[in-house]
This record gives C-alpha cells, structure tokens and sequence, in this order.
C-alpha cells in the first residue's frame, strides 16, 4: 500500500493564486519527483529531487526535498487554467531503485 | 519527442475474459515497468524489467497477470481471466537505467471488466 500522505486531497483556486502541497512519509526517500496527471492521460513528470534540502524549479512550479528526507513540497506560482489537474508525489526508497512509491494526489481545480 | 507507447488505450472485457496491453518504451530505455491506478489514487508497481529480466515482481498477483519483455525492448501485460476488480488504468513506464529514478509514462490502458 500507499506509504506517502499528500495533502491537501483537493483544492479550488482562483486564477493567479499561488498553490501548496505537500507529501509526508515515515520512511526516508533518496528521490522525491513531482508529477502533474490530466484526465485519461498518464503521468507527466514535472520536477526530480535528489539531495535534501534541494530547491528546484521548473516555471512556475517549484520544489523541495524535505530536509528529514521523509517530506516534499510543491509550490505553483501565479496559478492560471491549464495548471487544471491532479499533482502526485512520488518517493524512492533508498534500497528501491528504480521503484517508486506515489501519494493519492493534489487535485487542483482553478476557476477564471 | 521521444514518448512511451501503450495500445489500446481503451478496454472492454467481460469477466473469466483473457485481455493484454502492449507497451513499447522509449529508445534506449534499458528500465520498464507495469504500474495499476485505481481511479482516485496514485499508481501502484506491479513489476519492473531491467532489460529482459524481471527485476521485481512482488505485487504482481501471479495467479491470473504475466507480464513479458522477451527481447528487451517492448512488453505485454496479460490478465487471465480478467476480474471485476481488476478495472483500472494500467500505465507503463520506462527510464533510462534501474538507478535513475525519472520515469516517464505512458498514456496507460484504461480496462474495464464487465
């Protein structure tokens, strides 16, 4: 099962306001990545994270690697219509290469 | 732009049906892998390839899926016999290498079991 808890499970913004998210493990990650999924799509990978305490940035988005290793946050900035979705963590295992362990997803509803 | 390919997109099957899904990974990418998302959730592994091998298993309830990547490159899923239960997204993914963790996705097999 799931071990990562995202938050908060869903929000409704208006356009040009800034998003949060975050996700929380007990277990310490050596990756965290950050994935944006629309509607019958899969998966699109929008940032990667590989040391703690790692700021990264991508556009608007932008992304920290916990420095406990255990938590991620993702931040949206200026939020606008097409950044409609739900956002996913995903965490890699110290011992786990390659196999990642994905939250229950942020979704992210923004209204004109 | 160098993307994962998965056929069908959509799946109809009645239940005790045999179904598969098809995935060809984007070029190079020595990692595969098979992931199931329930709807409202985020993905979970069934199995991961390095090359032809299976590198992990483990949540891959063996009874009634298989999974295949005979020659390295691209691989099929198969469910037999198909269950209620079992609809759901199926997203193939690939990644460079076991050690590299950026993975990139396919548009998944959306099945449902009638």
């Amino acid at each position: 099962g799931q071990q990562l808890n995202q938050s908060p499970q869903s929000m409704f913004i208006q356009e040009g306001e800034d998003v949060s998210m975050n996700c929380t493990s007990s277990s310490i990650f050596n990756t965290w990545l950050w994935y944006k999924q629309e509607p019958g799509e899969g998966p699109v990978l929008l940032i990667a994270l590989y040391k703690a305490g790692e700021l990264t940035s991508n556009g608007r988005l932008t992304a920290q690697f916990g420095i406990t290793r255990k938590d991620s946050f993702l931040n949206i900035s200026a939020s606008i219509p097409s950044d409609v979705g739900i956002y996913f963590c995903a965490g890699q295992l110290g011992d786990s290469w390659g196999k990642l362990q994905f939250g229950a997803g942020t979704q992210v509803v923004v209204t004109p | 732009e160098a993307e994962v390919a998965q056929s069908p997109r959509y799946k109809i099957t009645e239940k005790s049906q045999a179904v598969a899904f098809w995935c060809d990974p984007i070029s190079g990418h020595a990692t595969l892998y098979w992931y199931r998302q329930i709807l409202g959730q985020g993905p979970e592994l069934l199995v991961q390839f390095q090359d032809e091998s299976v590198v992990d298993d483990s949540q891959l309830p063996k009874d009634r899926f298989s999974a295949e990547r005979l020659k390295g490159v691209d691989s099929t899923l198969k469910i037999q016999p198909a269950e209620l239960g079992d609809s759901a997204m199926y997203l193939c993914a690939s990644s460079l290498a076991i050690e590299v963790a950026e993975a990139f996705f396919g548009q998944g097999t959306r099945l449902t079991v009638v």
